[in-house]
């Protein structure tokens, strides 16, 4: 069966700090793969998306990156951290086929100091 | 324009009473599928039902139900005899023939009493 590696779970990290966050799939190949932001109370935003190696969408112009360096694996990063990229953050696959549901990790929750 | 509206931010119930989620939505695709998930209070989000748009037959799964009605655009979910481990964020969601990605609603904060 499929599962879903995210981690850390947690970071306190100081404004103008580096991030990366890494995601990792077991038991699939070719899965789609997402980077998600919900800030505290709030829905789903969409950072970016990636269909395969090399290949990433981004959603929302900000200062946040992400990389797909493996088939399974999905890093998102930052050089310098903002008060706002405070969240928590969530990455997801889904089958390499047409209106396949996503599926979540467990989540990291980033808090700027 | 594609789009997802779950109009009620937050229910509060007493335990064993029923509860209807409500799920409007927006897309001129004739192809399109539509998405529950749960998100209780450990964060991760976890996939209950997915239902595409040629197929309006309502689903049980125990206590759960979805009501799908296109003539209203709508997609329905009911948690009949509620529970506290119903406690969570509910967030329905329209995956539509010409994207690669879904788009979520806002989510309805759903709070069981004892």
């Amino acid at each position: 069966s499929q599962t879903i590696h995210q981690w850390p779970a947690t970071l306190v990290q100081p404004v103008g700090s580096p991030l990366s966050l890494e995601c990792t799939v077991e038991g699939t190949s070719n899965p789609n793969l997402y980077w998600y932001r919900q800030a505290a109370g709030r829905g789903l935003q969409l950072l970016f998306y990636s269909v395969g190696i090399g290949q990433i969408s981004s959603e929302v112009p900000q200062n946040l990156s992400a990389s797909r360096p493996q088939d399974r694996q999905f890093i998102l990063s930052s050089k310098k951290l903002l008060l706002s990229d405070s969240g928590f953050y969530l990455c997801a696959w889904s089958p390499p086929a047409p209106y396949q549901p996503q599926h979540f990790g467990d989540g990291t929750r980033l808090s700027i100091l | 324009a594609q789009k997802v509206t779950q109009a009620q931010t937050e229910i509060s119930v007493v335990e064993k009473e029923d509860v209807t989620l409500d799920c409007v939505y927006e897309t001129r695709d004739t192809t399109y599928y539509l998405f529950w998930y749960k998100q209780p209070p450990s964060g991760e989000l976890v996939f209950l039902i997915r239902r595409n748009s040629f197929d309006e037959q309502n689903e049980i799964s125990g206590r759960y139900s979805w009501n799908f009605q296109k003539s209203t655009s709508s997609f329905n979910f009911t948690i009949t005899a509620s529970q506290v481990v119903d406690s969570a964020v509910y967030f329905c969601a329209l995956l539509y023939s010409s994207a690669s990605k879904i788009i979520f609603g806002s989510g309805t904060r759903l709070s069981i009493r004892p």
